[in-house]
């Protein structure tokens, strides 16, 4: 079955800075690879998706990249605010509504 | 997107005690789930609620310690039953959307003592 890691499992940056989550996957017939966000004491929350046949996408201060060749995907936040503090979630699909989570990374923003 | 109602919200059980946990959804969905989030881990899918039939198990859940009601395409239940320190964790519904995306409610926190 698919395999998804992701890196790292814990990011501490500053306010204002960037942030880089990267998620690899083993099987090439994944289509659909979305993101999640999971606050205290709430459930994930789709922020961005990305499909197969597009390379990048970009949604305000948060973009999702795609290098379908080396399979592998990544969640980029610019100018991070303390609000973006959440644990991150990666998933990858291969055409049901079942997907394969990653083991999430915790992002902390600090003022 | 769906609005998903999860209750209660968080709950301190006995062990031996069983509780059931509903999800209601502001519209008609055809897919369903629940899923387990252990502390500190990643999300395992325990069922699909099928509306009409038994419930789809992943390996490793069982029908007998979690069983599963979907009346109609609106309302869900989960049980964990007879319940021990190690059924400890969130319990999540969620709702399947238009291409493939997933919905989830704010989850269950359930405590066994």
């Amino acid at each position: 079955g698919e395999n998804v890691e992701q890196h790292p499992s814990t990011l501490s940056v500053q306010e204002g800075d960037s942030a880089v989550i990267k998620c690899t996957y083993s099987d090439s017939a994944s289509n659909y690879f979305p993101w999640y966000k999971q606050e205290l004491g709430k459930g994930p929350q789709l922020i961005i998706d990305i499909r197969s046949n597009v390379g990048e996408k970009k949604d305000q201060r948060i973009a999702v990249t795609l290098n379908k060749t080396a399979k592998h995907f990544s969640l980029h936040i610019t100018e991070t605010q303390p609000e973006d503090s959440a644990v991150y979630f990666c998933a990858t699909y291969l055409g049901s509504y079942i997907p394969t989570f990653g083991r999430g990374t915790s992002l902390i923003v600090h003022p | 997107s769906a609005v998903i109602s999860q209750k209660p919200s968080r709950d301190i059980c006995q062990r031996g005690t069983s509780l059931t946990i509903q999800c209601q959804v502001d519209s008609q969905v055809t897919m369903m789930f629940w899923y387990r989030q252990q502390p500190g881990q990643s999300l395992t899918l325990i069922a699909t609620a099928n509306q009409g039939s038994e419930a789809t198990y992943e390996s490793g859940f069982v029908i007998d310690k979690f069983p599963i009601s979907r009346p109609n395409l609106t309302f869900s239940t989960l049980t964990v039953s007879n319940m021990s320190p190690e059924d400890s964790s969130i319990y999540l519904c969620s709702v399947g959307g238009d291409d493939e995306k997933l919905f989830f409610g704010s989850g269950t926190q359930l405590s066994v003592l």
